[in-house]
């Protein structure tokens, strides 16, 4: 079955740096979404990108953050000036045309620690 | 505003069936949504319900009444490795899911 993918697993990052975290979402979906969800909270919605353009963006997703295509197949969130609050799992989702009623698939996360 | 409300912890005994419930409160509606999290792990897509009424998927189930906005799950026979986080989460149409905080559940022999 399909899978959306992402690397690194795990990231650890000094405070002040820069990680972008990679996502491959399955091939046929065309609305791309990055998550994040602190350790012990909920999943929190960052930004959604359809027709490569951001279509919807929370209030979490500041100046600090950006999304790209760079390709066909890649999907990247780029965090600058890590925070120590920015440690948090990342998950990239994907979905089909219909978005409305299709179930969003995640991938298995970025574990992002800013030490 | 955006609401969406289930409990947080849940025990059940391997071989019952458990009912895991869902309030929401939304701007707007057009599917409720369950996932399943393993610690440490991805969320994983189980059921999805748009219209009122049961979606019966082997040994899960889920209801959705919009009138009251109320969902819930249902898992039957009830295996030691359901032991997981399962997240109900609302799509509003044509913004991503908002999830609800997720209730954990505890299967013991």
């Amino acid at each position: 079955e399909p899978e959306v993918t992402q690397t690194p697993s795990h990231q650890v990052t000094q405070m002040g740096q820069e990680v972008i975290l990679r996502c491959v979402p399955i091939s046929n979906h065309l609305y791309f979404y990055w998550y994040r969800q602190i350790l012990g909270q909920k999943v929190e919605f960052l930004v959604s990108f359809y027709n490569n353009e951001i279509s919807e963006k929370s209030e979490i997703f500041d100046d600090q953050f950006s999304v790209e295509r760079p390709d066909g197949s890649n999907f990247t969130l780029k965090i600058r000036s890590t925070k120590l609050e920015d440690s948090a799992m990342y998950f990239c989702a994907s979905s089909e045309p219909d978005r409305g009623n299709q179930p969003q698939h995640f991938g298995d996360g970025t574990r992002l620690s800013i030490l | 505003g955006q609401n969406i409300d289930q409990p947080t912890e849940m025990t059940a005994t391997e071989g019952a069936i458990v009912q895991i419930n869902c309030t929401y409160q939304t701007s707007g509606f057009n599917g409720l949504f369950w996932y399943q999290q393993h610690a440490g792990e991805a969320p994983t897509f189980l059921s999805y319900n748009v219209l009122d009424g049961l979606e019966e998927k082997g040994r899960f189930s889920s209801f959705l009444s919009r009138s009251k906005g109320y969902s819930y799950l249902l898992l039957k026979e009830l295996q030691m490795k359901d032991s997981a986080s399962y997240l109900c989460a609302v799509s509003e149409g044509n913004t991503p899911l908002v999830f609800g905080k997720g209730t954990r559940l505890s299967v013991i022999a």
